[in-house]
């Protein structure tokens, strides 16, 4: 059965310092990953994929993701956070071998970023 | 702006009431979905759309109905709300190429 795990309710970083946000995932074929961020009061923004190619995916507002197949993670990361960061941030997988298109989601992981 | 629309934004009803949430999507996806999101347990599959003409159960279709009116609109029915349907509501559509979702801004719902 397909799964995502998101092991941290919360991240508290400093701004300026680098933050990782970490997944794991679990599907019988080849992993579709996303990641999207939901600011207060808003809906789900999309940030990045990984479908295929290279294991290092860049996306929005300076964030990027590694894809390791060996570990079956895929952990958000940005080199420096800013206090804009601060949001609630989920990651998503479906397995690319099916027609399934329905996307399996984490529990999020809440960010907060400290001036 | 191109994007899913979904309506009211807020709604207080009465336990036992009725209400439709509304949802329409412009960017021609075949897929269209409702989540519910409480506090701990992130998004929650309500009912799907693989297309236009089909609906399937989601993890939480008790007390829910939906009618894919037409490729755009995807609706969601509370046929006697209760408080344990007071979430926050979110639509969502997909586009097949793109794999991704776009989420509507949400419904907040309480039920008293």
């Amino acid at each position: 059965a397909q799964s995502v795990a998101q092991p941290e309710d919360q991240v508290n970083v400093a701004e300026g310092n680098p933050l990782t946000v970490k997944c794991t995932y679990s599907v019988s074929g080849n992993p579709y990953l996303f990641w999207y961020v939901q600011y207060p009061n808003r809906g789900l923004q999309f940030l990045l994929k990984y479908i295929t190619g290279d294991n290092l995916v860049k996306g929005s507002y300076g964030f990027e993701a590694e894809f390791n197949k060996s570990q079956t993670s895929f952990h958000l990361k940005k080199p420096s956070a800013l206090v804009s960061d601060s949001a609630l941030y989920f990651c998503a997988v479906r397995d690319g071998a099916g027609n399934n298109r329905k996307l399996i989601w984490g529990l999020g992981t809440s960010l907060g970023v400290n001036p | 702006n191109a994007g899913v629309t979904q309506t009211p934004k807020f709604q207080v009803l009465k336990t036992g009431q009725s209400m439709t949430l509304q949802c329409a999507q412009d960017m021609n996806h075949n897929s269209m979905y409702w989540y519910r999101q409480d506090p701990g347990m992130g998004l929650r599959l309500i009912y799907y759309s693989a297309s236009e003409g089909t609906t399937d159960k989601g993890e939480v279709p008790n007390g829910y109905n939906v009618s894919r009116l037409n490729k755009r609109e995807f609706s969601l029915r509370l046929e006697s709300a209760a408080p344990s349907q007071t979430s926050v509501y979110f639509c969502a559509s997909s586009d097949p190429r793109r794999n991704g979702y776009t989420f509507g801004s949400g419904t907040r719902l309480t039920v008293v």
